[in-house]
């Protein structure tokens, strides 16, 4: 089956940084790949989103790329602020059902 | 629009006992809902793809017989978890998908946190 793999487990950065988080995958089948915030307790909430066919998505803040011949896709987080605080959790999608990295913790200092 | 809603949201039950689960989506029909598991400061796990009117499909390791899935309606699906043990005490979420061939993205259910004493 899919394994997905994601770096790194946590992260600190100061407000106003960019933060970049990376995932690799191991079945060329998949071909979507979100990424979700969670936080203590809640449900995953999709931040940004990528289908196979495309390269790179951005969404004000937040841009997601990726690398099919390589297999990686990676989150940028540009400005960061104390609220983008959380887990985030990489995922892979092949017939829709979706196989999630390990998780990253990032913390915004103030 | 897109709203999955799980029921309860947290139980607290006996070793030994059941605990039915229920996911439903509130503003569409859903012909596959998912079941995942997440422990305490782990990823979530999917443990079965749950499709209306036929059998689920568990993930490996899964034991489909103490894990009963029921996905009766379009707007439904119910996990049952069955003479529980406190191993089995996790956050169950369970997601949804509008229709095969729709678009890709899961709606959440808000979870369940399962405490097995």
């Amino acid at each position: 089956g899919e394994n997905v793999e994601q770096h790194p487990s946590t992260l600190s950065v100061q407000e106003g940084d960019s933060a970049v988080i990376k995932c690799t995958y191991s079945d060329s089948a998949s071909n979507y790949f979100p990424w979700y915030k969670q936080e203590l307790g809640k449900r995953p909430q999709l931040i940004i989103d990528i289908r196979s066919n495309v390269g790179e998505k951005k969404d004000q803040r937040i841009a997601v790329t990726l690398n099919k011949t390589a297999k990686h896709f990676s989150l940028h987080i540009t400005e960061t602020q104390p609220e983008d605080s959380a887990v985030y959790f990489c995922a892979a999608s092949i017939r829709r059902a979706l196989t999630f990295g390990s998780g990253t913790r990032l913390q915004v200092q103030p | 629009g897109a709203v999955v809603s799980q029921h309860p949201s947290w139980v607290i039950c006996k070793s030994g006992t059941s605990v039915k689960i229920e996911c439903r989506s509130l503003d569409f029909q859903a012909t596959t809902m998912f079941w995942y598991r997440q422990f305490p400061k782990q990823s979530l796990m999917l443990m079965a793809t749950s499709n209306e009117g036929s059998k689920a499909t568990y993930e490996q390791g899964v034991e489909k017989d103490k894990f009963l899935i029921n996905h009766a309606s379009l707007t439904l699906s119910t996990l049952t978890v069955t003479s529980a043990h406190p191993e089995d005490s996790s956050f169950y979420i369970c997601s949804a998908i509008r229709a095969p061939g729709g678009p890709y993205e899961q709606y959440f259910g808000p979870g369940t946190r399962l405490t097995v004493t």
